[in-house]
C-alpha cells in the first residue's frame, strides 16, 4: 500500500488532455514539494515535474503540474502514442523522514 | 552530459549480500546527492535511501534500516548501495539517481540504467 494514492490507470485519445491525481496527507504533499516521473516500458524513470510545477530542461510544456492542499495533479495535453507509460508522483514525508511515491498510473493513449 | 552508469546484473543466494555501484560523470559529484530506488517486477517505485555526497551523511528508509548501507567515494565519483541478508522479495531492479533533497524539495533528475538483482526463492 503506497503512502500516496494514484489511480491505477487512465486513458484518452490522441490529441486529447488527461490528468493524473496524487493524494497524500499533511505530512507529505501538504507541506512538501511534489515531483512527477514518467517511466516508459523497460526504461528508468524520467523526471517530468519538480517542485510542484517546474519542468526540467527538455520537457515540453504539454506536461504541467499543480498542487492544492494535500493533492497534486499532473496534466498532459496533446496526447501522443509515445506518452503511453507509467507515471509516478513523489514527495518527501516529514513524519517518515523518507521519500514516498504513489503506486503509479498507467496511461493508455487509445 | 550527466551520466550515471551502474554495475551489471547480479544473482545472489538468500542470505547473501549485494553491492551495486553507480559511477557519475558530467557534473561535480559533490554538488548533488545520490538516491537509491528499487522496483520489484511489475511493481511501483520504492525509495531506499539517499546520501549527501558532500558530507557523506546517509538517510535510509525505515523498512530497510539495518540491512542497507549507502556510501560514496568522491575520488572516483561513485556511489554504492549494499543490501544484506537478501530474501526472494528483494528481487528487483535497483536504480541510482542524482538527487536534490533540501527544504521540503526532494527529487531525482538523472537516473542510472538500473541493475537487476535476482534472489531465487
Amino acid at each position: 500500500q503506497s503512502v500516496l494514492t494514484q489511480p491505477p490507470s487512465v486513458s484518452a485519445a490522441p490529441g486529447q488532455k488527461v490528468t493524473i491525481s496524487c493524494s497524500g496527507s499533511s505530512s507529505n504533499i501538504g507541506h512538501n514539494y511534489v515531483s512527477w516521473y514518467q517511466q516508459l516500458p523497460g526504461t528508468a524513470p524520467k523526471l517530468l515535474i519538480y517542485e510542484n510545477n517546474k519542468r526540467p530542461s527538455g520537457i515540453p510544456d504539454r506536461f504541467s503540474g499543480s498542487k492544492s492542499g494535500t493533492s497534486a495533479t499532473l496534466g498532459i495535453t496533446g496526447l501522443q502514442t509515445g506518452d503511453e507509460a507509467d507515471y509516478y508522483c513523489g514527495t518527501w514525508d516529514s513524519s517518515l523522514r523518507a521519500v514516498v511515491f504513489g503506486g503509479g498510473t498507467k496511461l493508455t493513449v487509445l | 552530459q550527466v551520466q550515471l552508469v551502474q554495475s551489471g546484473a547480479e544473482v545472489k543466494e538468500p542470505g547473501a549480500s549485494v553491492k551495486v555501484s553507480c559511477k557519475a560523470s558530467g557534473y561535480t559529484f559533490t554538488t548533488y546527492g545520490i538516491s537509491w530506488v528499487r522496483q520489484a517486477p511489475g511493481q511501483g517505485l520504492e525509495w531506499m535511501g539517499w546520501i549527501s555526497t558532500y558530507s557523506g551523511k546517509p538517510n535510509y528508509a525505515q523498512s530497510l534500516q539495518g540491512r542497507v548501507t549507502v556510501t560514496s567515494d568522491t575520488s572516483t565519483s561513485t556511489a554504492y548501495m549494499e543490501l544484506r541478508s537478501l530474501r526472494s522479495d528483494d528481487t528487483a531492479v535497483y536504480y541510482c539517481a542524482r538527487g536534490q533533497c533540501s527544504g521540503g524539495s526532494c527529487y531525482s533528475d538523472f537516473w542510472g540504467q538500473g541493475t537487476l538483482v535476482t534472489v531465487p526463492s
